[in-house]
């Protein structure tokens, strides 16, 4: 039983360019999160999927980021235009259905690197 | 040992002494509390989870003490080995939103272990 999956593990992009980080929940799961974390420093939220919609993304920027979770295939942190401030740690979580949804659990992360 | 989370972010412990890592959380309308322990490069791992309506929860060699008099959680380690070194994250589920499962994620507590 594979857990969340994420790719790449690490990602490097120049500044202004995109970057499309990938998250394959867990089997049986159909919540999806994602969080940033910098060095040293806890995780923040950024936004809370299920397949097909956005439920919160009271965590997210404005602008230049966007996420989803298509009825088929993973669910996508895309980041235009990265700027050096978006090099952190971006980890996806997923989490069952229903009674269950708040039990998430961790992917190993996404680390962006913009120079 | 023990630390005071977000005032003593680094805790070091001789190995097989017990470890008390305290968290402080601001919502009182969170009802949801889960520790996880991050290793370096890797992504948050659930150790052990508590409700609103508990005030002490225990798992292998771990207890999790809820005060929500003083919003204040603990997470003890018992005889802490080695393998527990890592980075400890308190993390809450606030209430306030329908539908929102999203956890807001404490400073961390850096756990070293003394062979």
């Amino acid at each position: 039983n594979a857990g969340v999956m994420q790719n790449p593990r690490h990602l490097v992009r120049r500044r202004g360019q995109e970057a499309r980080l990938r998250c394959s929940p867990m089997k049986g799961h159909s919540h999806v999160y994602w969080y940033r974390q910098l060095p040293e420093e806890g995780l923040k939220f950024m936004v809370y999927l299920q397949k097909e919609n956005i439920i919160d993304e009271s965590g997210m920027p404005k602008e230049r980021f966007s996420a989803e979770f298509p009825k088929e295939g993973p669910s996508i942190l895309r980041i235009q235009q990265v700027v050096r401030g978006d090099s952190a740690a971006y980890f996806c979580a997923s989490s069952p259905p229903s009674q269950r949804s708040y039990e998430q659990y961790f992917g190993p992360g996404t680390r962006l690197t913009v120079t | 040992g023990e630390s005071v989370g977000l005032h003593l972010p680094t805790l070091s412990v001789q190995e097989g002494d017990n470890s008390i890592i305290n968290c402080a959380y601001s919502n009182s309308a969170s009802d949801y509390f889960i520790w996880y322990k991050q290793e370096s490069g890797k992504g948050p791992q659930f150790i052990i989870d508590i409700r609103s309506n508990m005030d002490k929860r225990q798992g292998q060699r771990v207890t999790v003490l809820l005060n929500k008099t003083v919003k204040h959680l603990s997470l003890q380690i018992a005889a802490t080995q080695p393998g527990d070194s890592a980075v400890y994250f308190c993390a809450e589920k606030r209430e306030e939103q329908t539908g929102a499962n999203n956890l807001f994620f404490g400073t961390g507590t850096r756990l070293t272990v003394i062979p």
